[in-house]
């Protein structure tokens, strides 16, 4: 699976929206972008994830660009309960073999929404 | 509500002892996952399940064993041969075998050593 970069940390205002970015340069025509989020002590939550169109659902948007070499994750009015670390992912469809469905979370981005 | 749900919510080791634990699912599933989490690191694979009575190993599966006798649960036993089992511990599930599905967590379960 490609490799993602994000930055260590970002603030937010209370309202305002949050834009997380991801750098995936070297990710392969077969490999979705997905994100998830994990709030301290809980489990990771799934938030949206695509291909190479836009995606928008009731939590997020994901705007992945032209040439697929990186995505933004959009949250459109961030609140204090998004505080948490975002993770950007890709991850090949279908397949098998050692790394069958396996998800491989890097550093991510730690969100900070400011009242 | 559907979901997954993995208990107890913190468990404590003692030497030399085997300790399981349980994660359940309701959302019909196919496939599950059992991951490691150390602090300030990501995920990382100890066991999966593609089928009810088949799994296999992942990333770093030294130390742990598994079952599927169910399609609903997948407990994850960590043996004394785990020798650094402080942890937090995550199990997921995900409809069928494509790849474009997303993985659903629980909550974790948190494992000390006394």
């Amino acid at each position: 699976d490609a490799k993602t970069t994000q930055p260590p940390s970002m603030d937010c205002a209370e309202g305002r929206a949050a834009n997380l970015p991801c750098n995936h340069s070297t990710i392969s025509g077969n490999e979705y972008v997905y994100w998830y989020r994990q709030i301290h002590s809980q489990g990771p939550q799934y938030i949206i994830h695509g291909l190479k169109n836009n995606e928008t659902n009731e939590m997020a948007s994901l705007i992945i660009t032209e040439d697929r070499k990186s995505s933004t994750l959009i949250l459109p009015h961030a609140t204090l309960r998004d505080t948490a670390v975002y993770y950007c992912i890709v991850r090949v469809a279908g397949g098998g073999g050692t790394s069958y469905g396996k998800l491989t979370f890097g550093q991510g981005t730690i969100l900070t929404v400011h009242p | 509500d559907g979901g997954i749900t993995q208990s107890p919510k913190y468990l404590f080791r003692k030497e030399g002892q085997n300790v399981t634990l349980s994660c359940e699912q309701n959302l019909n599933h196919d496939a599950m996952y059992w991951y490691r989490q150390d602090p300030g690191q990501g995920l990382r694979l100890i066991y999966y399940s593609q089928i009810v009575n088949d799994f296999q190993k992942g990333d770093i599966a030294e130390g742990y064993s598994v079952s599927r006798e169910k399609k609903e649960s997948f407990p994850l036993t960590v043996t004394s041969a785990q020798k650094n089992p402080t942890a937090f511990y995550l199990c997921a599930s995900t409809a069928g075998h494509y790849f474009n599905q997303p993985q659903h967590f629980g909550d974790g379960t948190r494992l000390s050593i006394l």
